[in-house]
């Protein structure tokens, strides 16, 4: 069965400074890997996916993230965050015979002026 | 903008109550996913359809919960009797079938039971 790991339950940050947002996966077969985004007080949106081929993928609001297959991780990553960052970042994780989207626990990222 | 609709946004009650909650996937997706949201569980996967047959409902407590959609346009979730430990944020989420969709999550349904 596929799991997937956010350690970091929180990240605080200050505005326009870097951030890597930490995800790793276990699985047995080939998955697919997702970054979700939750804005206070609504639903999910997709950031970006990784499918196959190029290992670095880049999302909306100027998000990417990479995956290593020999780490089992996909970090997310921003050069520069703004205060509109702010938000729960949920990793995900799909494939096998059951073919579920796996949510990782979420990781609140908490942009500071 | 299509969207995911789910109602009602907000949900009291009083434990022992049924409770109904729905979902109006987008116009041609295939796939819904009803999703439990709370704290220290973080997003629980209850139930996922596929042309509107339950292919995966081994997250939802069946003694209490069941997921069903009567047709194409709506995806209903019934808790009966509710219990306080049901409280949380329920979200449904539909998709175009591919094992690598993207899914639209609806804005949830928010329920308590007291």
């Amino acid at each position: 069965a596929q799991s997937v790991t956010q350690l970091d339950s929180q990240v605080p940050v200050f505005e326009e400074a870097p951030v890597e947002l930490r995800c790793n996966y276990s699985s047995s077969v080939s998955v697919y890997l997702f970054w979700y985004v939750q804005y206070p007080n609504q639903g999910l949106q997709l950031l970006l996916k990784y499918l196959s081929g190029s290992t670095l993928v880049k999302g909306i609001n100027g998000f990417e993230a990479e995956f290593n297959k020999s780490q089992t991780s996909f970090h997310l990553r921003k050069p520069s965050v703004h205060i509109s960052d702010t938000a729960e970042y949920f990793c995900a994780v799909r494939g096998g015979a059951t073919n579920k989207l796996i949510f990782g626990t979420g990781t609140l990222l908490a942009v500071q002026p | 903008d299509a969207r995911v609709t789910q109602t009602p946004r907000h949900k009291v009650t009083e434990m022992g109550q049924e409770v109904t909650m729905r979902c109006q996937p987008i116009l041609g997706h295939n796939t819904v996913f009803w999703y439990r949201q709370t704290m220290m569980q973080g997003l629980e996967l209850l139930a996922y359809f596929r042309n509107r047959a339950p292919l995966d409902d081994s997250g939802m407590p069946k003694d209490r919960f069941s997921a069903e959609m009567p047709d194409a346009t709506l995806a209903t979730l019934k808790i009966q009797p509710s219990e306080p430990r049901d409280s949380a944020v329920y979200f449904c989420a539909s998709g175009t079938g591919t094992e690598h969709e993207k899914l639209f999550f609806g804005s949830g349904t928010q329920l308590s039971v007291l």
